[in-house]
């Protein structure tokens, strides 16, 4: 099945810099990459997801890239605020079906 | 549009008692999804049903697990005989179609075993 590594496990940085998180994915026939943003006690929320057929994908300052070749997916924020602390997840599907398989978190802090 | 429901919020149970946990998919979605969260770890996909029918249950524990989407009303996750290693968040998604991939989440429900 598919498996699904992420890193770093914590990020620190100051307000107003870049972050970038990494994962990678086993299963080349997963074609769908979700992020996730989850606060504390709070539900996973969609924030960005890319294709396989796309290489980039941009929202206004986060954006996610994709390659395929090397099974490497990341999330950059840009001009980092605080309300971006929280735990993002990255997750991997459609290869085995519908389910999602997700990385196990990024623990990232915003700081002023 | 309302989201993803789910409830309880939070539920207590004592070892061997049984945890019922529901949840009803976002208007117009039609799949639903299980996902346990253990504390500061991802979540794990347990079992993906359509109304009436379970899809892929690869994730679920073979003994005191059981899920049900039916025709009418929630979707019910139920836990027989709890013991603490069940203590967890169990989420809830949804998603529109087969393919659709985009899945959107409930708020969890908290289940404390004592």
């Amino acid at each position: 099945g598919e498996n699904v590594e992420q890193h770093p496990s914590t990020l620190s940085v100051q307000e107003g810099d870049s972050a970038v998180i990494k994962c990678t994915y086993s299963d080349s026939a997963s074609n769908y990459f979700p992020w996730y943003k989850q606060e504390l006690g709070k539900r996973p929320q969609l924030i960005i997801d890319i294709r396989s057929n796309v290489g980039e994908k941009k929202d206004q300052r986060i954006a996610v890239t994709l390659n395929k070749t090397a099974k490497h997916f990341s999330l950059h924020i840009t001009e980092t605020q605080p309300e971006d602390s929280a735990v993002y997840f990255c997750a991997a599907g459609g290869g085995g079906g519908n389910k999602l398989t997700f990385g196990t978190g990024t623990q990232l802090k915003v700081e002023l | 549009n309302a989201g993803v429901m789910q409830n309880p919020r939070h539920l207590v149970r004592r070892r061997g008692q049984e945890a019922r946990l529901r949840c009803s998919p976002m208007k117009g979605h039609s799949h639903v999804y299980w996902y346990r969260q253990l504390p500061e770890e991802g979540l794990k996909f347990m079992v993906y049903l359509q109304k009436e029918n379970i899809i892929d249950e690869s994730g679920m524990p073979k003994e005191r697990f059981s899920a049900e989407f039916p025709k009418e009303g929630p979707s019910i996750l139920r836990i027989q005989q709890v013991v603490r290693g069940d203590s967890a968040a169990y989420f809830c998604a949804s998603s529109p179609r087969a393919g659709a991939y985009e899945q959107y989440f409930g708020p969890g429900t908290r289940l404390t075993v004592t």
